[in-house]
């Protein structure tokens, strides 16, 4: 399986900035997935970060206020812009092997203030 | 109605007990079906993946899954305190749906 890193582990931020995590794979893969896991509720898809193109992004996220970047196959960045309390979880980026199964990064936990 | 449901625990078992761990979905479409375990401040860690209906094993964990009745389960067979863990059910092939997890607590 992929080995996913992710920068940073952990933040602690100011309502009204902007955060960059960073998705880092040892291998390189065609499909990358960004999900937030909030607390007590289930993990949520926020968008595919599909490589050369815009991000697609499910039904309650956009693209303003969680721009994502994937300029090659092994990297991939989310940004949470204009954050507020409610902007606090766990982001996890995922990978999709050659198998069909999906791997998932340690995440990044997020504290807005 | 959210598309799986999963009881959030915790769940407490002595060590060695055989572990049931459920989850119920809505969407008759859904295919391929899967189990995580996530410790805490980890990721989720991929255990089982199976398509259709049907049971799948390795080693002390079994994945059932039960289209007719959209049931998903899990079973761990003498259970160990490390599997104390939150355990995820999902679906999906690309964009996964999952339920809240379980939480489950082994004691020595």
């Amino acid at each position: 399986s992929a080995v996913i890193s992710q920068k940073p582990s952990r933040d602690i931020c100011q309502r009204g900035t902007s955060l960059t995590i960073q998705c880092q794979v040892d291998s390189q893969v065609t499909m990358m997935f960004w999900y937030r896991q909030q607390p007590g509720q289930s993990l949520t898809l926020i968008a595919t970060a599909n490589q050369g193109s815009e991000a697609t992004y499910e039904s309650g996220f956009v693209i303003d206020k969680f721009p994502i970047s994937r300029p090659n196959l092994t990297f991939s960045t989310l940004t949470v812009s204009n954050m507020s309390p409610e902007d606090s979880s766990i982001y996890l980026c995922s990978v999709l092997d050659r198998g069909g199964e999906q791997f998932f990064g340690p995440g990044t936990r997020l504290t807005v203030l | 109605q959210k598309e799986v449901e999963q009881d959030p625990g915790p769940l407490s078992v002595p060590e060695g007990a055989i572990v049931s761990l459920n989850c119920t979905y809505s969407n008759s479409a859904f295919q391929y079906f899967m189990w995580y375990r996530q410790y805490s401040r980890k990721g989720p860690e991929l255990l089982m993946y199976t398509y259709s209906s049907g049971n799948k094993e390795d080693g002390r964990f079994t994945a059932q899954v039960d289209k007719s009745s959209k049931y998903i389960s899990l079973f761990i067979r003498d259970s160990q305190p490390s599997d104390s863990a939150t355990y995820l059910c999902g679906e999906g092939f690309q964009k996964l749906v999952f339920g809240t997890g379980t939480r489950l607590l082994v004691s020595p």
